[in-house]
């Protein structure tokens, strides 16, 4: 079955140190992922695609094919930084597409 | 730009009544509008995609006649919770998107209590 998982349900990390978040993928085909955000009291918004390789507030990810992973990195840690993260593929659907949402890492930075 | 709208943003209805939810593109037209649930600590479960002018596709296990969606014009998409029981309690969020992004902006939920 096509799904994304997130293994880290919580992980803390230290200001200043490098963080990490996994997200592996089992999507046939060249799925298009993205990882959203959601900080304490707002809203879920779009960190950042896999397809614009982009850096968004420090963080990258990176695309793995061989591994199946979509893992989100940043290499020094803010406090801004806590909150929920989200992995999602994007799959098609005869012309739609969907989000489907992995079950988060909420990331916590220790000042 | 590409904000989304929702309300209520909180709503405490009686079992057995019924309860809408909109949700509005304000600044952009929304070729497509999702529904999620969210339950406490877990992440989003899809419920429902609605594309303006058709009937909305359901996700396996959700119930369309008890999760009623109208998406009426390419800026507002309503789902209605009929019959509402207690079970029903959830924080339900919607988001659009334009044709081909793929990048979804969400509302920012609404909490549904049934007592």
């Amino acid at each position: 079955a096509q799904r994304v998982t997130q293994p880290e349900k919580l992980l803390s990390v230290f200001k200043g140190a490098p963080v990490e978040l996994k997200c592996n993928y089992s999507y046939s085909g060249s799925p298009e992922l993205f990882w959203y955000v959601q900080y304490s009291r707002q809203r879920l918004q779009l960190l950042l695609r896999h397809i614009s390789r982009e850096s968004i507030k420090g963080f990258t990810a990176d695309l793995n094919k061989g591994e199946t992973s979509f893992h989100l990195k940043k290499p020094f840690a803010q406090e801004e930084d806590s909150a929920m993260y989200y992995c999602a593929p994007v799959v098609y659907n005869f012309g739609n597409e969907k989000l489907t949402f992995g079950t988060g890492t909420r990331l916590t930075i220790i000042p | 730009g590409a904000v989304v709208s929702q309300h209520p943003s909180w709503v405490i209805c009686k079992s057995g009544t019924s309860v809408k939810i909109e949700c509005r593109s304000l600044d952009f037209q929304a070729t497509t509008m999702f529904w999620y649930r969210q339950f406490p600590k877990q992440s989003l479960m899809l419920m429902a995609t609605s594309n303006e002018g058709s009937k909305a596709t359901y996700e396996q296990g959700v119930e369309k006649d008890k999760f009623l969606i109208n998406h009426a014009s390419l800026t507002l998409s309503t789902l209605t919770v009929t019959s509402a029981h207690p079970e029903d309690s959830s924080f339900y969020i919607c988001s659009a998107n334009t044709q081909g992004l793929g990048e979804q902006y969400f509302g920012p939920g609404t909490r549904l209590t049934v007592t």
